[in-house]
């Protein structure tokens, strides 16, 4: 079946930091790959997407790469702010299966 | 607009007590899903509707009742909870119940069974 692997966290980071949270997949057919963010008492919001491999999602200074080869979809910021500040979740959808897959989530907190 | 409400925020019921929760979306989508979060968890898929059909129940007990009165609402029945099932329940609609398509998130309802 499919599965999600993230990082385990927490992670602290000092402002303007450079960020990588891993994650990897295991899945049966050709699927589309997420991050979700969420802040504290909060739903969850879409941060990126990729829905092939090679495509690179980007949205507010993140970035992730669908890289098939490596079965890998890590997340990318190159200098962090306090409101980033987060739980973030690797996810995926393999096509025509209605659910989505999540990791466990890591808890990010970026310290001033 | 890639908006999902909610309401209520915040929910605390007794054990005796009949409660719903409204989900609404008006981006066109025709799926919409029911998700149960506990504290430091991701969230656990409880049920889909496909085009106002009920396609997945993920072996959710009784005490829960999801309704699709059309495919811009979603409505969850509680009735007889434990204080087990106190956590955030978050509503997700997406394109369809098919595709690829990434699934749009409410900001949750807060629920506590006393």
């Amino acid at each position: 079946g499919d599965s999600v692997t993230q990082m385990e966290g927490p992670v602290t980071l000092s402002e303007e930091a450079f960020l990588t949270i891993n994650c990897t997949y295991t899945a049966t057919g050709y699927p589309s790959l997420f991050w979700y963010v969420q802040y504290p008492g909060e739903g969850l919001q879409l941060l990126l997407k990729a829905t092939k491999a090679d495509d690179k999602g980007s949205n507010k200074g993140f970035e992730a790469t669908y890289r098939k080869e490596t079965t890998s979809f890590h997340l990318e910021k190159g200098s962090v702010q306090v409101s980033d500040s987060a739980v973030y979740f690797c996810a995926l959808r393999d096509f025509g299966n209605e659910k989505l897959t999540f990791g466990t989530g890591t808890r990010l907190t970026i310290i001033p | 607009d890639t908006e999902v409400t909610q309401t209520p925020k915040h929910l605390v019921m007794g054990m005796t007590n009949k409660k719903s929760l409204k989900c609404e979306q008006h981006m066109g989508h025709r799926a919409m899903y029911w998700y149960k979060q506990k504290a430091k968890k991701p969230p656990e898929l409880m049920f889909v509707y496909s085009y106002e059909k009920l396609s997945i129940n993920e072996s959710v007990p009784s005490r829960f009742s999801p309704e699709c009165p059309n495919s811009s609402l979603l409505n969850l029945h509680l009735h007889a909870l434990q204080p087990e099932d106190s956590a955030l329940y978050l509503c997700a609609s997406s394109q369809d119940g098919t595709g690829v398509g990434e699934q749009y998130f409410g900001p949750g309802t807060r629920l506590t069974v006393t």
